[in-house]
């Protein structure tokens, strides 16, 4: 979800678990989506795109569903690794108008418990 | 090393000091950006930059200066440091950013006290 205040929106999974992450964007003219994950410490690094023209790409362990009747993207991550805590967080991109600058959502702290 | 890599990693400056923080790319992509990151704010834009010689202001410019007299090399200036600039700052790079967005460093967290 989307960060409210000061804090970021959490989740907590056990390892092992689905782990959900969603985003709601705000532009309905954005035709491309990335999901970044960003450990702590280091940068932002990239998981999975998706274009407007689909509703899911499935990658390794990671799929992305996009929704674009009500603006939604999520993230789904299976079977959460300790590896995995980090904060994610989604871009996007109107690729018709300033292609080259990305949105980015303030993120979600996902923490796996072992 | 091929990559993205910023200098220094960690860097603490007085109040009214002029401080530059370095982003240099080895694969010649024609974008770079600054970012800071602060906690509730996210990654806010500071300057971008389409091509060499071509710099313009992201939503948080005021303070900063940047340059691009190469391709590969994007600095940031902070011409008087302030507090409120303490931050962790992230450059960026990209070729066709709809094709896998942009690649970031690992970034220079700065301290002004």
């Amino acid at each position: 979800g989307e960060s409210v205040g000061l804090h970021l929106p959490t989740l907590s999974v056990q390892e092992g678990d689905n782990s959900i992450i969603n985003c709601a964007y705000s532009n309905s003219a954005s035709d491309y989506f990335i999901w970044y994950k960003q450990e702590s410490g280091k940068g932002p690094q990239f998981i999975i795109d998706i274009r407007s023209n689909m509703d899911k790409r499935q990658g390794q362990r990671v799929t992305v569903l996009l929704n674009k009747t009500v603006k939604h993207l999520s993230l789904q991550i299976a079977a959460t690794q300790p590896g995995d805590s980090a904060v994610y967080f989604c871009a996007e991109l109107n690729s018709g108008g300033s292609n080259y600058k990305l949105t980015f959502g303030k993120g979600t702290l996902l923490t796996v418990n072992p | 090393d091929a990559g993205i890599t910023q200098s220094p990693r960690y860097k603490i400056t007085e109040t009214g000091r002029q401080v530059t923080l370095m982003c240099h790319q080895t694969w010649s992509h024609s974008y770079m950006f600054w970012y800071r990151q602060d906690l509730g704010h996210g990654l806010r834009l500071i300057y971008y930059s389409a091509a060499a010689d071509i710099t313009d202001k992201g939503e948080v410019p005021d303070g900063y200066v940047v340059s691009r007299s190469k391709t590969e090399n994007f600095p940031l200036t902070l011409e008087s440091a302030t507090r409120s600039q303490t931050s962790v700052y992230f450059c960026a790079s990209s070729a066709w950013v709809a094709l896998r967005g942009y690649t970031f460093g690992s970034g220079t967290r700065l301290t002004v006290v």
